[in-house]
């Protein structure tokens, strides 16, 4: 069986930096892309970023450019997202999502519980 | 990036209803198109995929269509278990954009 696992998420100030990370079991890793999908409060789905299987190519969402990095170790099955200067607006549940792919055009067929990051002072 | 447009925002059904959400997109994403499902406090589950494909394990209830940039989702007769939000996803150009979803309640 497939699981997801995400940790790291807390309560951070305005500035800040956090580091999320996302355990993957049950598959091999690197044959699949990953992405990162977050909800803030009442609101909706937003990818803010994607990584190819081997970890060659990525993509951002312009609202993370600059201040989030993604990355993975597929030693370790580990799915990684490296968040700096935080903002208010970044409050939100984040999922780990696999992709069906190696590469990151695919939809996302196996969703973690998600992990809670809260931007306030 | 591709604006993804749902239609209806909420919808009022009743169980057993045939039930049709539209989706579109800002530009052509030939057939790279994904919809899904949330209930509060869950994650998200994959429903449809390339606008038509069913995933595994989702009952038949369910189906997708359309092209380029008009899409449907179409739940057949539904269910005390399809009362959720409802998310379509375009995968052609990075980053995936999702619609701001469409609610179904009662």
């Amino acid at each position: 069986e497939v699981q997801v696992l995400e940790s790291g998420g807390g309560l951070v100030q305005p500035g800040g930096s956090l580091r999320l990370s996302c355990a993957v079991s049950g598959l091999t890793f690197r044959s699949y892309a990953m992405s990162w999908v977050r909800q803030a409060p009442g609101k909706g789905l937003e990818c803010v970023s994607g990584i190819s299987g081997s970890g060659g190519s990525s993509y951002y969402a312009d609202s993370v450019k600059g201040r989030f990095t993604i990355s993975r170790d597929n030693s370790k099955n580990t799915l990684y997202l490296q968040m700096n200067s935080l903002r208010a607006e970044d409050t939100a549940v984040y999922y780990c999502a696999k992709t069906t792919t190696v590469t990151m055009s695919g939809a996302s067929d196996i969703w973690g519980q998600g992990t809670m990051v809260t931007v306030s002072s | 990036d591709i604006q993804m447009t749902q239609s209806p925002s909420t919808l009022s059904a009743s169980v057993g209803d045939r039930v049709t959400i539209t989706c579109r997109a800002s530009e052509s994403i030939d057939d790279w198109l994904a919809w899904y499902h949330q209930k509060p406090g869950k994650a998200p589950k994959l429903l449809i995929y390339k606008a038509s494909s069913l995933q595994s394990g989702v009952p038949s209830r369910f189906s997708g269509g359309g092209s380029g940039t008009e899409f449907t989702l179409t739940i057949s007769s539904l269910q005390p278990d399809d009362f959720a939000t409802y998310y379509c996803q375009q995968y052609n150009n990075y980053p995936t954009t999702f619609g701001q979803g469409t609610k179904v309640d009662i």
